[in-house]
């Protein structure tokens, strides 16, 4: 089983929606919980990070843990094609981060 | 702030021959730095962590006598890809954890641009 799991997509919406996007991992004990994106050929670039159960919001962006279920959630709201690009969750702990396959998403003007 | 930089963007070499790529951490201090890498369409793949002035740590399946890390100061780490062969070829992307002034960036990792390696 891998430690982390993600949905790869591809995700299309129309701009101005909800996006919706999640990660399972299986070990309990991880703390760190992260979400960075990356654009075509790009390093990845960290949006959000929480260490604890419930919401964090930043902008458009919120991200959610809930620990109980081993489950983790990035929301965009007012989506724009900017925002295309691959969503990458990490979670793990201080020594080491488990990546996600990453979520295509595509917002389509 | 938190902003990290690699050299090359992209290189090209001949099977056997060696590259070295840089990873700086431009405004803070790395006291770790994360070497990955990320085939297409798939994630990032940890190879190792380097702490300055360490050796660095290998994940299982590695080699460490092909990928020589170096973290000699607190901004620059180097990974060399000794006697490189194509199916080294590869995204090869960086990462940095540290502190800076009153930039506390210790939890995370802030990543480079990434190095894209084609061995012919």
């Amino acid at each position: 089983q891998k430690e982390v799991e993600q949905d790869p997509g591809p995700l299309s919406v129309p701009e101005g929606a909800i996006v919706s996007l999640n990660c399972t991992y299986s070990n309990s004990a991880f703390q760190y919980f992260m979400w960075y994106r990356q654009y075509s050929r790009k390093g990845p670039e960290l949006l959000m990070y929480t260490y604890s159960s419930g919401n964090k919001e930043d902008g458009r962006f919120t991200a959610q843990v809930d620990k109980s279920s081993k489950y983790i959630s990035l929301f965009i709201r007012d989506s724009q094609p900017s925002d295309s690009a691959t969503y990458l969750c990490a979670i793990g702990n201080f020594n080491k981060f488990y990546f996600g396959s990453g979520t295509k998403l595509n917002v389509k003007p | 702030g938190a902003v990290v930089s690699q050299h090359p963007s992209r290189v090209i070499c001949k099977s056997g021959t060696s590259v070295k790529i840089e990873c700086r951490s431009l405004d803070f201090q790395a006291t770790t730095m994360f070497w990955y890498r990320q085939f297409p369409k798939q994630s990032l793949m940890l190879m190792a962590t380097s702490n300055e002035g360490s050796k660095a740590t290998y994940e299982q399946g590695v080699e460490k006598d092909k990928f020589l890390i170096n973290h000699a100061s607190l901004t620059l780490s180097t990974l060399t890809v000794t006697s490189a062969h194509p199916e080294d070829s590869s995204f090869y992307i960086c990462s940095a954890r540290g502190t800076s002034g009153n930039l506390v960036i210790a939890d995370t990792q802030y990543f480079g641009p990434g190095t894209r390696l084609t061995v012919l």
